[in-house]
């Protein structure tokens, strides 16, 4: 079947320090892969994506680098900040999910000054 | 500010009550979504339209109805509601459904608390 698993939460991080949030997916075929964004109060945000293995997806200084090999799709982000607190969901779509996005759990940052 | 535009951002129904939830899309998009979301929980999938046809209904209790008047609008009938209903409810969109690379677009939700 299909499946993400990302870790638990709640990650807490000072201000300008590094962040991993780990994501790991089982999926039959070549799935594609994203990390979506959710602000307090608000729907979710694509953040990144990547399609195929070796690809790295970055936006506003977050990076994630598919790795077929190891079926990860990692989250990383030199330096973050206070507005980087939020929840982060990582999710792929395959043919075996019929296209349909498959979630994890999420995992919440907050990012103290 | 996103291009998916729900209303409205929050709604308080009794359990006798009815009402509409909407999503509007107008980047051309043929593949619309309604999922739920619990606190602390990824959204659940409720339904997917593709070109205006309803194509997964994921079980859904029949007090949420679905109706896609056309490709930009979607909405979300609600009738006789219970409690354990109140959630934050998402509509999303996409090119199309099988294009597995493109992502989903998500509005902003309608926060729904049932009294």
């Amino acid at each position: 079947g299909n499946s993400v698993t990302q870790m638990e939460g709640p990650v807490t991080l000072s201000e300008e320090a590094f962040l991993t949030i780990n994501c790991t997916y089982t999926a039959t075929g070549y799935p594609s892969l994203f990390w979506y964004v959710q602000y307090p109060g608000e729907g979710l945000q694509l953040l990144l994506k990547a399609t195929k293995a070796d690809d790295k997806g970055s936006n506003k200084g977050f990076e994630a680098t598919y790795r077929k090999e190891t079926t990860s799709f990692h989250l990383e982000k030199g330096s973050v900040q206070v507005s980087d607190s939020a929840v982060y969901f990582c999710a792929l779509t395959s043919f075996g999910s019929q296209g349909n996005l498959i979630f994890g759990k999420g995992t919440k940052l907050s990012v103290k000054p | 500010d996103t291009e998916v535009t729900q209303t409205p951002k929050h709604l308080v129904m009794g359990m006798t009550n009815k009402k509409s939830l909407k999503c509007e899309q107008h980047m051309g998009h043929r593949a619309m979504y309604w999922y739920k979301q619990k606190a602390k929980k990824p959204p659940e999938l409720m339904f997917v339209y593709s070109y205006e046809k309803l194509s997964i209904n994921e079980s859904v209790p029949s007090r949420f109805s679905p109706e896609c008047p056309n490709s930009s609008l979607l909405n979300l009938h609600l009738h006789a509601l219970q409690p354990e209903d109140s959630a934050l409810y998402l509509c999303a969109s996409s090119k199309d459904r099988v294009a597995l690379h493109q992502p989903q677009h998500f509005g902003d939700g309608t926060r729904l608390s049932i009294l």
